[in-house]
């Protein structure tokens, strides 16, 4: 299973762009790159799924270079409610149930 | 449009008990997903179930029993109770394709307690 890496925490402010990179050197052929987000006291919520290149939804964007090695996260315009726990998931067809949630980045807005 | 839901949503236990956790999922998912998450950290998967009638373990499966007799049902048990199981459970379910890890729906949580 591929090791991601986050940081842990970023502090943002209202109105910016908030970019959160995700490290996956292990990342296999037939491993999709998926983010999640967690608000207090609720589960996990889908965002964003991509496997190569670029994938935009009315959410945010993910960016994921040619060796797949890496991917980043991208929140436009970030608001007080963007506040919460952003998770980078990489699995796959094989073993792909046995997903593995790291720490997540905690994401703070400020006003 | 219910989604993922688990009850109860909140249970405090003694150590030594036993208690069921319930998953109903309404979206016709073949795969189903118990974690728990402990404070400042991230989910850890239990067990899951790929479709009715069968599971398998996950990352930390010990102490806890499943079983998925109906396909919208993912029941979690605790057989005796213990401390370190003092957690926030989720539940999740999610489709099966032909290709990569398909999004995972999760229910709120169960809060347990144990004393």
């Amino acid at each position: 299973l591929a090791k991601t890496t986050q940081p842990i925490s970023m502090d943002s402010y209202e109105g910016q762009e908030v970019n959160i990179t995700c490290s996956h050197n292990n990342i296999a052929t037939n491993d999709y790159i998926t983010w999640y987000q967690q608000f207090p006291s609720q589960g996990p919520r889908f965002i964003i799924q991509g496997y190569k290149t670029k994938v935009t939804n009315e959410v945010a964007s993910l960016f994921i270079p040619a060796d797949r090695k890496s991917s980043t996260l991208s929140l436009p315009r970030v608001s007080l409610s963007d506040t919460a726990v952003y998770y980078c998931l990489v699995a796959g067809d094989t073993g792909g149930f046995k997903t593995i949630f790291g720490a997540g980045t905690r994401l703070f807005v400020k006003a | 449009n219910a989604g993922v839901t688990q009850t109860p949503k909140f249970r405090v236990l003694k150590t030594g008990q036993s208690m069921t956790l319930l998953c109903a999922q309404d979206m016709n998912h073949e795969y189903m997903y118990w974690y728990r998450q402990d404070p400042g950290m991230g989910l850890r998967l239990i067990h899951y179930s790929v479709g009715e009638g069968t599971t398998a373990k996950g990352e930390v499966p010990d102490g806890y029993n499943v079983s998925r007799l109906k396909k919208q049902n993912f029941l979690l048990g605790l057989e005796s109770a213990a401390p370190s199981q003092t957690s926030v459970y989720f539940c999740a379910s999610s489709r099966m394709t032909g290709r990569g890890n398909q999004p995972q729906h999760f229910g709120d949580g169960t809060r347990l307690s144990i004393l």
